[in-house]
């Protein structure tokens, strides 16, 4: 069974940082691409970034373009999103779900980020 | 860059109604690659079609999808009180994904 659970949310300042994992279980991980959605208070889903199964593209909404860099690991069957110079703007929960095209199956549970002062 | 735009942005209806939700792409994209998800408050979104018309696994046959071009719908026969959410349609191109705003189905 396929379960994805994200980590690393929490409470940070404008201009801070912030590193979220995703661990996964039940699937092969090294067979997959990953994404991440996001998704602020009362508003609706907004793609964030995709990596290709064996890490080798990585792929960002214009909006996190140059301040998030994604990264998998399929030794330790976790993804992970670095999030850099942060904004109000930022404030969401996010979740990660497994690549399968033309949709996405398997979700997380998410996790919230608040950038705030 | 393809945006997705779902009207109407609210739809009241009752149990044993039907629901049609429409989303328009900007422009034509294939079906293969249309998604349409359920989302209920606190809960990650839920696969329901994709392909346009196919439903995902348990996805209950009162949900169907139609569309080709730049207009697809998301039907549901008759409304269940589990199925009052919110819906969103969402297209996967070139590595990257786009969704619709959203139509939110209250009683």
């Amino acid at each position: 069974q396929v379960h994805l659970v994200e980590s690393g949310g929490g409470v940070v300042q404008p201009g801070g940082s912030l590193r979220l994992s995703c661990a996964a279980s039940g699937f092969s991980f090294d067979s997959y691409g990953m994404h991440w959605v996001r998704q602020a208070p009362g508003k609706g889903l907004e793609w964030v970034a995709f990596i290709r199964y064996d890490g080798s593209n990585k792929y960002y909404a214009d909006s996190v373009k140059g301040r998030f860099t994604l990264s998998k690991d399929n030794s330790k069957n976790t993804l992970s999103l670095q999030m850099n110079s942060l904004r109000a703007e930022d404030t969401a929960v996010y979740y990660c779900a497994q690549d399968l095209v033309p949709g996405l199956k398997y979700w997380g549970q998410g996790t919230l980020v608040t950038v705030s002062s | 860059e393809i945006v997705l735009t779902q009207s109407p942005g609210t739809l009241s209806l009752s149990p044993g109604e039907r629901a049609t939700l429409s989303c328009r792409a900007s422009q034509s994209v294939s079906s293969s690659y249309l998604a349409w998800y359920q989302q209920k408050p606190g809960q990650a979104p839920r696969l329901l079609m994709d392909g346009a018309s196919r439903r995902a696994t348990g996805i209950p046959d009162r949900f169907s999808g139609s569309g080709s071009g730049t207009d697809f719908t998301l039907t549901i026969s008759r409304l269940e009180p589990e199925d009052f959410a919110v819906y969103y349609c969402q297209h996967y191109g070139r590595s990257l994904l786009t969704f619709g705003g959203g139509t939110k189905v209250e009683i």
